[in-house]
């Protein structure tokens, strides 16, 4: 099946400083790249996405980069706050059938004062 | 997101008992997913369904069970032959068009 490795499994900054959270696959046939963000104790919530026909992405302090050659693809925050402290998870949807999505095993993230 | 509601918040299961998790949406949404999350692994798929009456076993199926008699609900049963239930049980929805899968507040399963 699919896999995907995210990395670092913890990442501390300092308010105003950037974070970049990394995820590589292995399916080359991987097509959709979703980024989750996960408060302690509550859902996950999709936060930016990206599909393999393009390169990056962007959504005001977020944006997602895909490196299709070399099978990775990559959260950036700039401007971190103390609210985006919480675990970001990257996953990759595969060519198999359905909908089926892999998730990377999570970032905590902490925005330090 | 918000219209997708799952039940009980918290749920206890004693030694060889059965329990059923409740997942139903609003959203119209042709397919629903069941993920585990435990610390530091991720969210894990247990099962999926794409259309009524019809579901697929994800990564982690063994020992749970679930059925999709409607288009707005599927329930997951955690068997009993599942020896390592706790953890946090989420529900996903999406459309058959668009991949974005949107998730439910979750139950936390425990074991007494």
């Amino acid at each position: 099946g699919e896999n995907v490795e995210q990395h670092p499994s913890t990442l501390s900054v300092q308010e105003g400083d950037s974070a970049v959270i990394k995820c590589t696959y292995s399916d080359s046939a991987s097509n959709y790249f979703p980024w989750y963000k996960q408060e302690l104790g509550k859902r996950p919530q999709l936060i930016i996405d990206i599909r393999s026909n393009v390169g990056e992405k962007k959504d005001q302090r977020i944006a997602v980069t895909l490196n299709k050659t070399a099978k990775h693809f990559s959260l950036h925050i700039t401007e971190t706050q103390p609210e985006d402290s919480a675990v970001y998870f990257c996953a990759i949807r595969g060519a198999g059938g359905g909908n089926k999505l892999t998730f990377g095993t999570g970032t905590q993230l902490k925005v330090e004062l | 997101d918000g219209g997708i509601t799952q039940s009980p918040k918290y749920l206890f299961r004693k030694e060889g008992q059965n329990v059923t998790l409740s997942c139903e949406q609003n959203l119209n949404h042709d397919a629903m997913y069941w993920y585990r999350q435990d610390p530091g692994q991720g969210l894990r798929l247990i099962y999926y369904s794409q259309i009524v009456n019809d579901f697929q076993k994800g990564d982690i199926a063994e020992g749970y069970s679930v059925s999709r008699e409607k288009k707005e609900s599927f329930p997951l049963t955690v068997t009993s032959a599942q020896k390592n239930p706790t953890a946090f049980y989420l529900c996903a929805s999406s459309t058959q068009s668009k991949e974005t899968q949107y998730f439910g507040p979750g139950t936390r399963l425990l074991v007494l």
